[in-house]
């Protein structure tokens, strides 16, 4: 698609529910990335994939959390047992490449990001 | 201590105001470095890139001191629609791990 897609884009539920977020990467961007953000702060790297694989994976908060991309494409990262603190938007990112440092040419395109709330 | 370090403002500055904008990190391995703007409620989006050299988009310069681990953006002549939150941007590790000041909001009024 022309831009990275994220559903739902709002989502309330109720603690101990498990949720499901999806991102739709540009079509081609090999480097997918998640982030998260809480009300009135930055932004808190969880997950990284290049491809398929999650080389890094060191900002997942707890077990609760997990991510997986299918096909280099399409990534849903899953929270079981939400709890009220998990409440944030939680941002997905695309890039073209993601195995060298990134020079002006490769840069993040964000999506509109899933809004969480847990009651 | 946090590896990309912002101060979180706000600034209120009039229209063609100048102001600066500082960032530190804590890696002095990182490799890259950028500034992203962020409007309310609004997904980041990539403003500049910041060269060691220094670089100028129009009103923006973005400076970089590496012996200092320190990141400055610049904006000259502040229009209204430059109000938003600046993201300092530091890429670490052996792969593009973008790590994510928390932010500089900037108010600028008529």
């Amino acid at each position: 698609g022309a831009g990275v897609s994220q559903s739902p884009s709002n989502k309330v539920t109720e603690k101990g529910k498990d949720v499901e977020l999806r991102c739709d990467p540009i079509s081609g961007h090999t480097a997918l990335y998640w982030y998260r953000q809480s009300l009135g702060q930055g932004l808190e790297f969880l997950i990284y994939f290049q491809g398929n694989s999650a080389p890094d994976k060191s900002g997942l908060p707890s077990d609760r959390f997990s991510a997986e991309r299918t096909g280099g494409s399409v990534s849903t990262l899953t929270i079981q047992r939400t709890q009220q603190e998990d409440s944030a938007v939680y941002l997905c990112a695309s890039s073209p490449e993601g195995d060298r440092p990134l020079g002006g040419a490769n840069v993040l395109t964000f999506g509109a990001g899933s809004r969480l709330t847990v009651l | 201590r946090k590896e990309v370090e912002q101060d979180p403002g706000p600034f209120n500055v009039p229209e063609g105001a100048t102001v600066a904008f500082n960032c530190t990190y804590s890696n002095s391995a990182s490799q890259s470095f950028f500034w992203y703007r962020q409007d309310c409620r609004k997904e980041p989006k990539l403003l500049m890139s910041v060269y060691s050299s220094g670089n100028e988009d129009g009103r923006f310069t973005a400076q970089l001191n590496r012996a200092s681990q320190y990141i400055s953006l610049l904006i000259r002549d502040s229009k209204l629609s430059d109000s938003a939150t600046y993201l300092c941007v530091v890429v670490s590790g052996g792969y593009n791990k973008l790590i994510f000041g928390a932010g500089t909001r900037l108010a600028v009024h008529p």
